[in-house]
């Protein structure tokens, strides 16, 4: 169990469009997702943190007006990437906890999106 | 602010050598500490965290608060832990927000 899955998988878009990039718990209800972003050869950089029903939170220097998180339920969480620009292509990985952690709430992340404006 | 370094970008060891993955951490609070993997193509795995105490595929990792590091080791290398290491911090519970190293691409060689 535990499996988070992200669509798609790779995006390729023209300057000045949105891109719309959805992750999900598929066996499991999360109580928050995270987003991230790795540049090549880089670390994962921590973007904001969603909670469900409510804003999401955005680390410093990350333009919450450009990166649109929506968590609707449990299960979804959307990260819209609006007026793209080539310095935003990257890959987006996605994390989620579970409801019942417990003690501890691992994290579980997707597989990443592979995003290329042009 | 909290911060990871991982100082080597790739070690590369031979099959059967220990292998030792440093990680040296920042942070003024007591954090809980992680070793993510992320084998060839797949996506990003907890090995293990440090407030269990457990040996995951051989590995262990021990906290050390004075020196606060929480380096990765395992006696002998197999070619299958060939992958990207990646240490990382919370500030408590792994649910909270977590802060990562740039990764250590373990290579084992036959």
């Amino acid at each position: 169990g535990a499996v988070v899955s992200q669509h798609p998988s790779w995006v390729i878009c023209k300057s000045g469009t949105s891109v719309k990039i959805e992750c999900r718990s598929l066996d499991f209800q999360a109580t928050t997702m995270f987003w991230y972003r790795q540049f090549p050869k880089q670390s994962l950089m921590l973007m904001a943190t969603s909670n469900e029903g409510s804003k999401a939170t955005y680390e410093q220097g990350v333009e919450k007006d450009k990166f649109l998180i929506n968590h609707a339920s449990l299960t979804l969480s959307t990260l819209t990437v609006t007026s793209a620009h080539p310095e935003d292509s990257s890959f987006y990985i996605c994390s989620a906890t579970r409801l019942a952690g417990g003690l501890y709430n691992e994290q579980f992340f997707g597989p990443g999106t592979r995003l290329t404006v042009l | 602010a909290q911060r990871v370094t991982q100082p080597e970008k790739l070690l590369s060891v031979f099959k059967g050598a220990p292998v030792e993955l440093k990680c040296n951490y920042s942070y003024s609070g007591s954090p809980e500490l992680f070793w993510y993997v992320q084998y060839s193509r797949q996506r990003l795995q907890l090995l293990l965290r440090h407030i269990s105490r457990e040996s995951i595929k051989g590995f262990t990792a021990d906290l050390n608060k004075g020196e606060t590091s929480f380096h990765l080791k395992k006696p002998f290398a197999q070619e299958e832990d060939s992958a990207m290491y990646y240490c990382a911090l919370s500030q408590g519970g792994g649910g909270n927000k977590l802060t990562f190293g740039t990764g250590t691409q373990l290579k084992v060689e036959l």
